[in-house]
């Protein structure tokens, strides 16, 4: 099948630092890449999405890069603090399937005091 | 509003026994779908429905049958559960046509014997 390759699987950072976790995608009909934070024992929780039509978007102190040509996507957060501490996973739309998503394997992000 | 719901949290099953999991979404969404997650693998989809009546198959189907009941529930059912099930399942639900976010269901956490 399609697949979202996502790295690192793991990334720590200090506290104010920055964090930054690149996706690639293999389905050139993919054009919904959507972003989810799942804290331990949680639901994925949607954090920022970002449309084919749109190369960047920002939202406070995350933002979503997207270029379509080369089929990568990336999370970027800045002055991360320890509640950002948590496992983030991309995914982008499989095509002819309406909008179910194809998963990157997720990033377990540690943010340290 | 309860969002999406899901029945039952955690279900301990015997190799070769049958279940159903639940869900429910009172958010008037047409769109349903049912992932699970096991550890390092991310979310892989199951089944999804696009609309009421519709239903088909996702990454990794084998061992699974849903019903799309009516527009508000899509249960998945275990005919016969095997060990490789175990995991925890989420429950998914968007609006397609007007926003793409997928809000997700607690999970199901299943332990099959």
């Amino acid at each position: 099948g399609e697949n979202v390759e996502q790295h690192p699987s793991t990334l720590s950072v200090q506290e104010g630092d920055s964090a930054v976790i690149k996706c690639t995608y293999s389905d050139s009909a993919s054009n919904y890449f959507p972003w989810y934070k799942q804290e331990l024992g949680k639901r994925p929780q949607l954090i920022i999405d970002i449309r084919s039509n749109v190369g960047e978007k920002k939202d406070q102190r995350i933002a979503v890069t997207l270029n379509k040509t080369a089929k990568h996507f990336s999370l970027h957060i800045t002055e991360t603090q320890p509640e950002d501490s948590a496992v983030y996973f991309c995914a982008a739309t499989l095509s002819n399937s309406g909008y179910a998503l194809n998963f990157g394997k997720g990033t377990s992000l540690l943010v340290t005091p | 509003n309860a969002g999406v719901t899901q029945t039952p949290k955690f279900q301990v099953l015997k190799t070769g026994q049958s279940m159903t999991l639940q869900c429910a979404q009172d958010m008037n969404h047409n769109s349903m779908y049912w992932y699970r997650q096991d550890p390092g693998m991310g979310l892989r989809l199951i089944y999804y429905s696009a609309s009421e009546g519709t239903t088909d198959k996702g990454e990794v189907p084998n061992g699974y049958n849903v019903s799309r009941l009516n527009k508000r529930e899509f249960s998945l059912r275990l005919e016969s559960a095997a060990p490789s099930q175990t995991s925890v399942y989420f429950c998914a639900t968007s609006l397609v046509g007007a926003e793409e976010t997928q809000y997700f269901g607690p999970g199901t956490r299943l332990l099959v014997l």
